[in-house]
């Protein structure tokens, strides 16, 4: 298997556009996460989803963010609008079950800018 | 979530031994301690994990001792290449089925 496969890995935009970033997790995963990285706040959880279904997304900013996973290979995370404060490295990551014994594995990540 | 503290920055030569160590006064009976590695433009990457006493792969080693309070990442004759930030995890929410990481040790390797 590839790992977790993440597209785009940079993306710049102009602040009010929309962005969406995507995910592939490894096939047989039955978690995804999706994580969001900056200097200030360092790794933090947004949202995950157990068989394509959202369990947890308490993590989400506010409602400009919105995530999917429309089948068990897909998943994005979406921005309407954008804003400057949003510029992060955003990481994508999946595990077979949801335990913390379980190894997660975390894709390149997708560095966005917004300007 | 069993709260962790870890030293937020170490530095080391080639060639040397480190050890991180792990503060986890709180941990649960059935937590396990789990350490991550993160290089600079990567995800994090799983390294180690352990319940107790001694857990030993080709990377690291992780030394827990009975009470578990704390645990210690040892990397063995670190190079260049083992400059990353380490996290320390440990906790088993059943509520909340994710890892949650704390600020890290960033580990510095000089030549």
């Amino acid at each position: 298997d590839a790992g977790v496969i993440q597209s785009p890995r940079h993306e710049v935009t102009e602040m009010g556009q929309e962005v969406t970033l995507r995910c592939k997790p490894i096939s047989g995963h039955d978690y995804l996460f999706w994580y969001r990285q900056t200097m200030m706040r360092g790794l933090e959880l947004l949202i995950y989803f157990n068989n394509n279904v959202p369990i947890d997304d308490s993590g989400m900013p506010e409602d400009r963010f919105s995530a999917k996973m429309p089948n068990a290979s897909f998943s994005t995370l979406k921005i309407q609008p954008s804003e400057p404060r949003d510029s992060a490295v955003y990481f994508c990551a999946s595990s077979r079950t949801g335990d913390w014994d379980t190894e997660a594995f975390f894709g390149q990540g997708t560095r966005l800018t917004v300007v | 979530l069993a709260k962790t503290t870890q030293p937020i920055s170490m530095d080391s030569y080639e060639g040397q031994e480190v050890n991180i160590t792990c503060s986890h006064n709180n941990i649960a009976t059935n937590d396990y301690i789990t350490w991550y590695q993160q290089f600079p433009s990567q995800g994090p990457r799983f390294i180690i994990q352990g319940y107790k006493t001694k857990v030993t792969n080709e990377v690291a080693s992780l030394f827990i001792p009975a009470d578990r309070k704390s645990s210690t990442l040892s990397l063995p004759r670190v190079s260049l290449s083992d400059t990353a930030v380490y996290y320390c995890l440990v906790g088993k929410d059943t509520g909340r089925r994710a890892l949650t990481f704390g600020s890290g040790t960033r580990l510095q390797v000089q030549p």
